[in-house]
């Protein structure tokens, strides 16, 4: 399995309160990914980084930021939790060799806001 | 964005049976992934794709990187148990942005 580890595993947070989700990996890939996963909508992209301080935003972004001060570790910050945000957040890395590029997923984080 | 369409969204079968799923896109893929998510799980990678017109196996899978790089499938030959789950293909892109496009997933179910 690909060294990718999410925490926490489970949260329950208010409404308006700051949430933040870590991933960390051991792999030295320098794509790193935060989907969500909501019954019916499949995994949508949150953001993702190219690079150590090199991020970008992706299709579902708005009420969310992210940090990557060192290649191991990707942050996903929810600024003010709202109850739309409960979802189960997975982390994603990847890295191209020659052409090829494969991609692996943590377990997720499942996060509800009440 | 790019969209991945992805069918059917749901299959219940009989075990032993096999089972056929895609993905189409109105966007030129470079690369085609085949994830497979069990309850509670990250999704799991089965497949990768590379070029147009590959066919790639692992086990009793094999998938498919379309002619026109904007389709892919999956079949699943002789099915058991323990193929329930949630299929996912993603989809990606070389240039501008490096992220896979997922389709909305195929839910298995296998009867014994």
């Amino acid at each position: 399995d690909a060294g990718i580890t999410q925490s926490p595993r489970h949260k329950v947070t208010e409404t308006g309160t700051p949430v933040t989700l870590r991933c960390h990996q051991t792999e030295n890939h320098r794509y790193m990914y935060w989907y969500r996963q909501d019954p019916g909508h499949g995994l949508r992209l949150i953001h993702y980084s190219y690079g150590v301080k090199d991020t970008d935003k992706g299709e579902v972004s708005d009420g969310y930021s992210v940090s990557r001060s060192k290649t191991e570790d990707f942050l996903l910050t929810l600024e003010s939790a709202t109850s739309s945000q409960t979802s189960v957040y997975f982390c994603a890395i990847s890295e191209t060799t020659g052409a090829n590029t494969e991609a692996f997923f943590g377990q997720g984080t499942r996060l509800t806001v009440v | 964005g790019q969209q991945l369409n992805q069918s059917p969204q749901s299959m219940f079968i009989q075990e032993g049976e096999d089972v056929s799923m895609n993905c189409t896109s109105s966007s030129i893929f470079n690369t085609w992934l085949w994830y497979k998510q069990d309850p509670g799980e990250g999704p799991v990678l089965l497949i990768a794709l590379y070029k147009a017109g590959e066919l790639t196996s692992n086990g009793r899978l094999t998938a498919q990187f379309g002619i026109t790089r904007k389709d892919s499938f999956l079949n699943i030959s002789a099915s058991i148990p323990s193929d329930v789950g949630i299929y996912f293909c993603a989809g990606l892109m070389d240039t501008g942005r490096r992220a896979l496009t997922f389709g909305s997933g195929t839910r298995l179910q296998v009867q014994p």
